[in-house]
């Protein structure tokens, strides 16, 4: 099975510009988390998807969303960049199998820079 | 609410000695525990989880892991550590939101 596909890798915004990126999960995951990766914050959990509903959400502003199509590939969009928002976006797709965990495997990431 | 912490931003070991990477949790009811490693420009990789059963658990790469259920502890172990091993490392806990909570990180580096 090929792994979690995130695109673009890298990004380059200035601020006030919007962003989205997007995630394609591994065939048969219904289920997309999203997490910030900063050096200062570390990980951070986002928001999470599941049949094209958001299921959770982090603590963060408004500017984040998301949302899943029926295909269960996810989009992250960031409207109004800020400097701070410079990070590396991680997906993750997971069977969601309802045990109480899921399982999650990680893309390799969008490293986004805002100028 | 489940959480995690790494205590060691670094740890620097030489090749061939064995390796520690500590992580301490804080949780209700059972956790379910893991730890993850990220090398430079890339995602996140799992190593090994702890569910239930064996306080030992054996994961990829000759990583291992002691729960420690008294000292609320998940170390993460490796007899004879290698240069290719250094890397950024991650300890993480399920919590009840559906995600996962990850500790700071600790950077280990393997010196030749």
């Amino acid at each position: 099975k090929a792994g979690v596909t995130q695109t673009p890798r890298y990004l380059i915004k200035t601020r006030g510009q919007q962003v989205t990126l997007s995630c394609s999960p591994i065939s048969g995951h219904r289920s997309v988390s999203w997490y910030q990766q900063t050096p200062g914050q570390g990980l951070q959990f986002l928001f999470e998807y599941f049949s094209e509903t958001q299921r959770n959400k982090g603590n963060f502003p408004g500017r984040f969303s998301g949302r899943q199509f029926s295909n269960s590939r996810s989009e992250m969009n960031v409207s109004t960049l800020e400097l701070g928002d410079s990070a590396l976006y991680l997906c993750a797709s997971g069977p969601s199998t309802g045990r109480s965990y899921n399982e999650q495997f990680f893309g390799p990431g969008t490293r986004l820079t805002v100028l | 609410a489940q959480s995690v912490a790494q205590p060691e931003d670094q740890v620097n070991v030489a090749e061939g000695n064995p390796l520690t990477v500590k992580c301490t949790y804080s949780v209700s009811g059972n956790p379910y525990l893991f730890w993850y490693v990220q090398y430079p420009n890339r995602g996140l990789q799992f190593l090994l989880k702890y569910i239930t059963g064996d306080n030992l658990v054996k994961g990829s790469y000759g990583f291992e892991a002691e729960f420690n259920k008294s000292q609320t502890s998940f170390h993460l172990k490796k007899p004879s550590a290698l240069v290719s091993d250094s890397a950024l490392y991650f300890c993480a806990v399920w919590t009840g939101a559906n995600n996962l909570f990850f500790g700071t990180g600790t950077r280990l580096t393997v010196i030749p």
